[in-house]
């Protein structure tokens, strides 16, 4: 069955204390990872598709990484703005199914 | 989130009333999801569809819910005979096609059942 686990379930940290946020899969096949941020309230907001072990995206103060087994969510110098529930989903590699699994999430507090 | 858009925001049902959630998907995009967010649980797939054609309804309760994407207008999830157990943030997302393409979220439908 098509899994994700992301650890910690929750993260405080220091205004400008870097850390990681971790997503662990198992998938028959993987056509793509996804990281999307969620505030309270709100709908998941896309951050980063990543498609390959090896690629990193980049964005602002976030930076995804893939390997064949997990992702990570290295957050550089955070800010409290970057406070959120930081989700990461996999879309498996079965044919003709569309459908993202996703994780509990990750929820990240930034302290000023 | 700019551009999926999902109505109502809240919606409050009586046990045994019917829920309808509206979602008009980005510009462009032809392809709709409709996921589950069910308190301290992860989001979770329902249905996909295209125009006129549902694709993929595996994780649709098998009675009361229902979804359709007519040629005009929003897609619809339909929850017939509401139980408490439905309330929960329905979130719709759309791509622009399918095969592994980024899709992208509204801002959720509330449904608290009383």
């Amino acid at each position: 069955e098509d899994q994700v686990t992301q650890s910690p379930e929750a993260l405080r940290l220091q205004e400008g204390e870097s850390s990681s946020l971790n997503c662990s899969y198992t998938v028959s096949g993987l056509r793509g990872l996804f990281w999307y941020r969620q505030d309270p309230g709100k709908g998941p907001e896309f951050l980063f598709t990543l498609y390959s072990a090896g690629e990193e995206k980049e964005k602002e103060r976030l930076k995804a990484t893939l390997t064949k087994k997990e992702s990570f969510l290295h957050i550089t110098a955070p800010k409290p703005e970057d406070s959120a529930t930081y989700l990461c989903a996999v879309h498996p590699g079965k044919s003709g199914s569309e459908k993202l699994v996703f994780g509990k999430g990750t929820k990240l507090t930034v302290n000023p | 989130n700019a551009g999926v858009m999902q109505n109502p925001r809240h919606l409050v049902r009586r046990r045994g009333q019917e829920a309808r959630l509206r979602c008009s998907p980005m510009k462009g995009h032809s392809h709709v999801y409709w996921y589950r967010q069910l308190p301290e649980e992860g989001l979770k797939f329902m249905v996909y569809l295209q125009k006129e054609n549902i694709i993929d309804e595996s994780g649709m309760p098998k009675e009361r819910f229902s979804a359709e994407f007519p040629k005009e207008g929003p897609s619809i999830l339909r929850i017939q005979q509401v139980v408490r157990g439905d309330s929960a943030a329905y979130f719709c997302a759309s791509s622009p096609n399918s095969s592994g393409n980024t899709i992208y979220f509204g801002e959720g439908s509330w449904l608290t059942v009383v």
